[in-house]
């Protein structure tokens, strides 16, 4: 079974530039999350997508949005990048078996975004 | 290469009662630790990290953790659990490599019971 598959490894861009990044869960989960890894710093939570909807967002400006696409994959967008948007952004899926939420997040292995 | 090893897949304990959550890891050099806590519903919040200094760490909601270098350990603790601590438990080992990267454990999901 296919992990959850991100796009692309690797991402440069220069100041003021947009990026997106592409996340493809586990097929039969329903759920996207996105964090931010800034180093030394850990996951930060960006955004948590759920059947087509955002759920939840973290504490980041506008300018870092996504979506949800009917086959459950996901963008997350950046734009107006900043020097301190370069980061590892991980995406995990999950899913929720019946009424009971056991949901276990599985991780991509990231996009490393570089603003320059 | 960097590994992270929870090995209690889940965790029963009463309220009130003290908890230990543990965690080995495997990297070459001195990692950065995490501990990280999911609520149902909820990503990832980090419960407390460790980078260096002194090696009882303090966190959020009440919770330690202790570095063991002799030991690659990394156990967190809670002297008296609440009923809302009952959620799934992440430890990672993070290193800067070109580019940070963190791998987490797969979890330890704490139940509550009253």
């Amino acid at each position: 079974e296919a992990g959850v598959t991100q796009s692309p490894t690797h991402l440069i861009k220069t100041r003021g530039q947009q990026a997106t990044l592409r996340c493809s869960p586990i097929s039969g989960h329903t759920s996207v999350y996105w964090y931010q890894q800034a180093l030394g710093l850990g996951l930060q939570f960006l955004l948590w997508y759920d059947e087509g909807e955002e759920r939840n967002r973290g504490n980041f400006p506008p300018r870092f949005s996504g979506r949800q696409f009917p086959n459950y994959s996901s963008e997350l967008n950046v734009n107006a990048l900043e020097l301190e948007d370069s980061a590892l952004y991980l995406c995990a899926s999950s899913y929720i078996v019946g009424d009971e939420t056991n949901e276990k997040l599985f991780f991509g292995s990231g996009t490393q975004l570089s603003v320059l | 290469a960097q590994s992270v090893t929870q090995p209690d897949i889940h965790i029963t304990v009463s309220e009130g009662a003290s908890l230990e959550l543990r965690c080995n890891y495997s990297y070459g050099a001195t990692p950065y630790l995490f501990w990280y806590v999911q609520s149902p519903g909820q990503g990832l919040q980090l419960l407390l990290k460790y980078f260096s200094g002194d090696t009882l760490v303090q966190g959020i909601k009440g919770f330690e953790a202790e570095f063991k270098r002799s030991q690659s350990s990394f156990n967190l603790r809670k002297p008296s659990v609440h009923w809302s601590d009952a959620a799934e438990y992440f430890c990672a080992v993070g290193a800067d490599t070109g580019g940070f990267k963190t791998i987490f454990g797969a979890g330890t999901r704490l139940f509550v019971k009253a």
